[in-house]
């Protein structure tokens, strides 16, 4: 068991760009999170997806930034047009939803925009 | 919101003693998760909790949901404990964890 896989674990954008973040969750567990993780907010909830299904995407920057779950296999967080206030570690984690949501975290995607 | 109050926000233990770290929520909360950040900045899982205690090796943790608090103990603290910890909870029926703020530990010779 390799943990949730998140790739890249950098990467540097320029004011503008557009940022794809990939998370590859424990295989056989059904619900996946993304959180966005700065000094001054701390850990901040982004969506959560059940099945491959998006449930809550309260978190979520209502311009710039989307998420999907195509397969069971892995989440994309894409931001388009980055802006230097994107700059976070981006964590995902996964969850097996049975008898609670224990929740185990990837290493993160440090996102820096220039 | 929701706020989990951690403490203490960095501890130093020599080999071989043992401290406690505190959750305080200012809500109640359906479940408390306890990780330590490893030197790769992954969050390893400690516990899970959501009642009672549960107790791993040298560490224990207790959750108080009427209470709003949890434990984690250390004893016979080694080197290798060195990080910093974070406890995380989620509110009753909810699954958006709520993070304290790290206690950063260091175990020295």
């Amino acid at each position: 068991n390799a943990g949730v896989i998140q790739t890249p674990r950098h990467k540097v954008t320029g004011k503008g760009q557009e940022a794809t973040l990939w998370c590859e969750p424990i295989s056989g567990h059904s619900a996946v999170f993304w959180y966005r993780q700065t000094i001054v907010q701390g850990l901040e909830f982004l969506t959560y997806f059940r099945n491959q299904a998006p449930i809550d995407d309260s978190g979520m920057p209502k311009e710039r930034f989307s998420a999907q779950m195509p397969n069971q296999s892995h989440s994309t967080l894409k931001i388009q047009s980055t802006q230097p206030q994107d700059s976070a570690v981006y964590l995902c984690a996964s969850s097996l939803e049975t008898g609670g949501y224990e929740q185990y975290f990837g290493p993160g995607t440090r996102l820096t925009v220039l | 919101g929701d706020q989990v109050e951690q403490s203490p926000s960095a501890l130093s233990l020599h080999e071989g003693t043992g401290s406690a770290l505190r959750c305080n929520f200012t809500t109640t909360m359906r479940a408390v998760q306890w990780f330590r950040k490893n030197s790769r900045g992954s969050l390893i899982n400690l516990f899970y909790l959501a009642s009672g205690t549960k107790e791993n090796g040298r560490l224990k943790s207790a959750f108080d949901s009427k209470e709003r608090y949890s434990t984690l103990h250390i004893r016979d603290a080694q080197l290798e404990d060195s990080g910093t910890y974070f406890c995380a909870a989620d509110r009753t029926g909810g699954y958006k964890v709520v993070f304290g703020s790290g206690t950063r530990l260091l175990v020295s010779p």
